[in-house]
């Protein structure tokens, strides 16, 4: 089954420190794969995609991406955490429903919920 | 731009009461979602529209859920009767393309 995990559901780090978010994609066509950030309250808001080509993406808010096919992974990576960094982050798949006559759909990780200590 | 507009913000009720829920998409965005997100969970699609018509709600709980866009621009969802187990937050997206851009959410309560 087309599935989207993601194995951390609570990381915490320090301000300054590195970070990596881990996601791994169950589905067998060329992906299409979204990270999501969810601040308390808010809606979600993309951070990056990556559909083809180069395998590391670029995202806002000084975000990147890994896609790795070989590890059926797209973690998500900073170099440098920022206290406002703390949220709800969300990896997510694109796949083909099953159900709607050739329309895709998003299907979500559970989410890793990351806290920043000063 | 204007975003994904959602109404109410917040919503309590008690079980077996009825809730709706408004959603105007992003203009010219012919796709539009409700999710359902549950506490410690990631979304999970109800129904999605292109333009006026359904083309995926194998996951809505269509006994008690019903939702509609008329004119193929905002939306509405609608609970009946509600259960505890529906408490969450409803989240309605839209897209032109791939990308899609989500409202801020409807949390729902129901005691």
């Amino acid at each position: 089954a087309q599935s989207v995990t993601q194995p951390d559901i609570h990381i915490t780090v320090s301000e300054g420190a590195s970070l990596e978010l881990r996601c791994n994609y169950s589905y067998g066509a060329t992906p299409y794969l979204f990270w999501y950030v969810q601040s308390p309250g808010q809606g979600l808001q993309l951070l990056l995609k990556y559909f083809s080509g180069d395998t590391l993406v670029q995202g806002i808010k000084g975000f990147e991406a890994e896609f790795k096919r070989s590890q059926s992974s797209f973690n998500l990576r900073k170099p440098s955490v920022h206290w406002s960094d703390a949220a709800e982050y969300f990896c997510a798949g694109w796949v083909l429903s099953m159900f709607s006559g050739g329309y895709n759909k998003l299907i979500f990780g559970a989410g890793t919920r990351l806290a920043v200590h000063p | 731009e204007a975003g994904v507009a959602q109404s109410p913000r917040y919503k309590i009720i008690e079980k077996r009461q009825s809730v709706a829920f408004w959603c105007n998409p992003i203009s010219g965005h012919a796709t539009l979602y409700w999710y359902q997100q549950i506490l410690g969970q990631g979304p999970k699609l109800l129904i999605q529209f292109q333009n006026n018509g359904v083309v995926d709600d194998s996951q809505l709980p269509k006994d008690r859920f019903s939702a509609e866009r008329l004119k193929g621009v905002d939306s509405t969802l609608k609970i009946q009767p509600a259960k505890l187990e529906d408490s969450a937050v409803y989240l309605c997206a839209s897209s032109f393309a791939v990308e899609q851009f989500f409202g801020p959410g409807t949390r729902l309560t129901v005691l």
